[in-house]
């Protein structure tokens, strides 16, 4: 059975690099939709965007300018980095698999709380 | 964006009674080439990650129990909890996946009476 694990600092300075990694166990990255999620402290889900196993990305456009989602299948991977970062970007982080580019995530990692904070 | 609206924002049921969690979303999620609607349902107890009961708007997703019904057309979905039990006890949220982004609602938070 495919689980995922975010792992990445719990802590970041405002205007830093917010950098996370999901390592996908029991299954292969080579198939499938890889996908974040966050989910502010007390707050609702927000969609960050996903990957698939050849590098195809969507990402939400909020969030486009500053965000990189990217895939190591070498390592059964992928990666999310987001740019100058504030504190609206505190959250708990979520990585996921979807079957495709237009599925619902159906795997969830356990998350990961990153604190944007100096 | 699509904009995904939950009613109520939360909810109190009474152990064995029927809970109805509403969705609307701002444009339609039906696709008429596939007759699909692109529209989840996601159980969230705290401290848990959000785990998939619903997908294409009324498919079970595997081992979730029958008492869990998603339903709706369009853009009005609703799911049913036909007898509350204690473990339902949970925040819900819709998610569509029609079009990118893909947009949540603000959640349910469900509790027992």
């Amino acid at each position: 059975q495919v689980q995922l694990q975010e792992s990445g600092p719990g802590l970041v300075k405002p205007s830093e690099t917010l950098s996370l990694t999901c390592t996908v166990s029991g299954g292969s990255i080579s198939s499938y939709y890889w996908s974040w999620i966050r989910q502010p402290p007390g707050k609702g889900l927000e969609w960050i965007g996903f990957i698939n196993y050849s590098g195809i990305t969507n990402y939400n456009p909020s969030l486009k300018s500053r965000l990189t989602i990217s895939v190591d299948t070498s390592k059964n991977q992928f990666s999310l980095k987001l740019t100058s970062v504030t504190a609206a970007d505190t959250a708990v982080y979520y990585c996921g698999r979807g079957w495709g580019s237009f599925d619902p995530v159906e795997v969830w990692g356990q998350g990961t709380l990153v604190t944007v904070s100096s | 964006d699509i904009v995904m609206t939950q009613s109520p924002d939360s909810l109190a049921v009474s152990l064995g009674e029927r809970a109805t969690i509403n969705c609307k979303s701002s444009q339609n999620v039906f696709y008429s080439s596939n007759n699909k609607n692109y529209l989840a349902w996601y159980q969230q107890k705290p401290g848990q990650p959000p785990k998939l009961l619903i997908y294409w708007a009324s498919a079970r997703e595997s081992g979730v129990p029958d008492r869990f019904t998603g339903s709706g057309s369009g853009t009005d979905f609703t799911l049913t909890i036909s007898s509350l039990q204690a473990e339902d006890v949970a925040v819900y949220y819709c998610q569509q996946y029609s079009n990118s982004p893909h947009t949540f609602g603000q959640g349910t938070k469900l509790e027992i009476k």
